[in-house]
């Protein structure tokens, strides 16, 4: 069945780093592209990362630009997300999720993980 | 940066059609995706492109797009139904990838 598990949440002080993983079964995990989203505690989704199938590219939101890096190892079917200098804004459940991008050039996320909490706080 | 932007609350009385709206220019160039999410639950997509269902989604909900705005309609609403649902589309500003809206509380009365 095909699934992502997200793991790697916690509590950490601000300026620390924390890392994220994201295992994904079921599916051909080097053919598909992987993001991250965050939502804060009552708030909305919000965009994150993103890494293309085979991680020739990379892109970020101008929240994390600079200090979060999105990096995937496809032997392991495992996409990773490095949190560095963590604020407080930081903190957050994040999801991993998968790109499909139709026949007809329709992109959306169609699988989504169950998400990990992240709490920056002193 | 482009934005999307969502009513922060609906309401619907049980077995009545309701829609969700979702405005933004990059609606113009881009199919919105719907996600529905209830609380504690990761988010679900429940319409992609033009108009598609992920299989396991009742045919009650449809897209529908028109210029900037994208809807989503679920017509006889349940009481399951009851839930938080977020427009999502590519950005067409250039500074970031993609883009959610802030989200519609939907309340079945």
């Amino acid at each position: 069945q095909v699934q992502l598990v997200e793991s790697g949440g916690g509590v950490v002080q601000p300026g620390r780093s924390l890392r994220l993983s994201c295992a994904a079964s079921g599916f051909t995990f080097s053919s598909y592209g992987m993001h991250w989203v965050r939502q804060a505690p009552g708030k909305g989704l919000e965009w994150v990362a993103v890494i293309w199938y085979d991680g020739s590219n990379k892109y970020y939101a101008d929240s994390v630009k600079g200090r979060f890096s999105i990096s995937r190892d496809n032997s392991k079917n495992t996409v990773y997300l490095q949190m560095n200098s963590l604020r407080a804004e930081d903190t957050a459940v994040y999801y991993c999720a998968r790109e499909l991008v139709t026949a007809a050039a329709t992109e959306t996320f169609d699988i989504w993980g169950q998400g990990t909490m992240v709490s920056v706080s002193s | 940066s482009s934005e999307l932007t969502q009513d922060p609350t609906v309401s619907v009385a049980l077995g009545q059609t309701v829609r969700i709206t979702c405005q933004g220019d990059s609606l113009r160039t881009y199919y919105a995706s719907w996600y529905q999410q209830k609380p504690g639950q990761a988010p679900l997509l429940v319409i992609y492109g033009k108009n598609n269902r992920p299989s396991g989604i009742p045919d009650r909900f449809s897209g529908s797009s028109s210029g900037n705005t994208a809807s989503l309609t679920i017509t006889g609403a349940q009481a399951e139904d009851e839930a938080d649902y977020y427009c999502h589309s590519r950005d067409n500003s250039g500074d970031r990838l993609w883009v959610f809206g802030g989200g519609t509380k939907l309340t079945v009365l």
